[in-house]
């Protein structure tokens, strides 16, 4: 079974940074286009951004600039680094898969998510 | 960027009954278009994807149509564990948007 495992969610300043991680396994994790959804409390589901197999990313007009998404095949994980938060940034993160090739399905799996808190 | 909009915003409907969900995009997405059902406190769940393909484990009283810019989710004979929100989402282009959810409760 496909698990993703979200961790390093915090409270962070505005103006500051957090890097979040998703860890996986039960897919070829290196063939696996990865993404991110975020939802701030009591909102709906907002897009942040994807990063295909070999590493190409595309990002949501609302983080560009700020997020950066990167992966490490070697380790089943991809990573969120988020720069310049804003307290607008406070959200539920989630990572899931994007789409898929074969089945042509997009966010088949997802982690439970992880908190991210921008206050002062 | 593409916008999704989903109509109704809440949907009141008893266990039994047949509802369905609209989600209207602002351009042409062909097929490329997925629903999720979230529960309170869960991380959604892939319910159709490719506007008409249900996804492996989900019941057959979800169903989806529709291309181009108007898209339907169907759900017959409604359960209790069906109450929830519902979102689509495009994946036409590099960027993917959600509509803004419908809210499926209790009559």
């Amino acid at each position: 079974d496909v698990l993703l495992v979200e961790s390093g969610g915090d409270w962070v300043q505005p103006g500051g940074s957090l890097r979040v991680s998703c860890g996986a396994s039960g897919l070829i994790f290196s063939d696996a286009w990865m993404g991110w959804v975020r939802q701030a409390p009591g909102k709906g589901l907002e897009w942040v951004g994807r990063i295909r197999s070999g590493g190409t990313t595309d990002y949501a007009a609302a983080v560009e600039g700020r997020f950066t998404i990167s992966r490490d095949d070697s380790r089943n994980t991809m990573f969120l680094q988020m720069n310049s938060l804003k307290t607008e940034d406070t959200a539920m993160y989630y990572c899931s898969t994007d789409w898929d090739g074969d089945s042509h399905s997009q966010g088949a799996y997802w982690g439970q998510g992880t908190l991210v808190t921008v206050s002062s | 960027d593409i916008q999704m909009t989903q109509s109704p915003s809440i949907l009141y409907a008893s266990v039994g009954e047949r509802v369905t969900i609209t989600c209207r995009a602002s351009q042409s997405v062909s097929r490329w278009l997925a629903w999720y059902q979230q529960k309170a406190g869960k991380a959604p769940k892939l319910v159709i994807y490719k506007a008409s393909n249900l996804q492996s484990g989900v019941s057959s009283r979800f169903s989806g149509s529709g291309s181009g810019t108007e898209f339907t989710l169907a759900i017959n004979n409604l359960q209790p564990d069906d109450f929830a929100t519902y979102y689509c989402q495009h994946y036409y282009s590099d960027s993917r948007t959600f509509g803004q959810g419908t809210k499926v409760e209790i009559k």
